[in-house]
């Protein structure tokens, strides 16, 4: 099927705004994952879930930072209050849970101004 | 941090010879996977090898790992332009399912 896709693919907001990025994981991945890559860096692990089991947070750079799933599809990430620190390419990623391979999006190039 | 460590940070290499690419790690893993970036955007990926294994072949690729000296390297033999790319290593963290990455090599082929 479709590989993982993600919504925007660019967005450029103000500071001081608030930001949705969008993941859709292949379908039937139990396992979604949410990281960060600012220019020229490696990535940096955000947030992951796993099934209907509590979201792996620790990786939140602060409390502006959040992410819903529901179920074991739709991933939303939100950035409140945006920073120009938060600039970066936001990749989402699923797998099947197993610790195996994991499936990357496009990513969502982020620019705050 | 638990982060794998990349070697080196950059490589140029000419069409046609072998590029090999280092990584180093700090804790016990179940598995190792190397992935491809090209353009900064998403990434694909290339093997895995398990903490079992000590060598593993996919095309022109070639993955050895060394658990004693917590390190493995990605061998791209007979390298192309469109190998262009920067790559990651990604190891398991603590067992956990969640990938830690490295900073990545960039690699860049000349024709």
């Amino acid at each position: 099927g479709a590989g993982v896709s993600q919504s925007p693919s660019n967005k450029v907001t103000e500071k001081g705004k608030d930001v949705e990025l969008r993941c859709d994981p292949i379908s039937g991945h139990t396992a979604l994952y949410w990281y960060r890559q600012r220019l020229g860096q490696g990535l940096e692990f955000l947030i992951y879930f796993q099934g209907n089991s509590a979201p792996d947070k620790s990786g939140l750079p602060s409390d502006r930072f959040s992410a819903e799933r529901t179920g074991e599809s739709v991933s939303t990430l939100t950035i409140q209050r945006t920073q120009q620190e938060d600039s970066a390419v936001y990749l989402c990623a699923s797998s099947r849970g197993d610790a195996g391979t994991q499936y990357f999006g496009p990513g969502t190039r982020l620019t705050v101004l | 941090s638990q982060q794998g460590e990349e070697d080196p940070q950059a490589l140029s290499i000419q069409e046609g010879e072998n590029a090999t690419m280092n990584c180093s790690y700090k804790t016990s893993i179940n598995n190792l996977q190397w992935y491809r970036q090209n353009s900064g955007r998403g990434l694909v990926h290339l093997i895995l090898i398990r903490s079992n294994e000590r060598e593993k072949h996919s095309g022109r690729l070639r993955v050895t790992l060394d658990t004693s000296k917590k390190s493995s390297s990605l061998l791209i033999t007979a390298s192309r332009a469109a190998d262009t790319a920067s790559y990651f290593c990604a190891t398991d963290f603590q067992g956990a399912q969640k990938l830690v990455f490295g900073q990545g090599t960039r690699l860049t082929i000349n024709p």
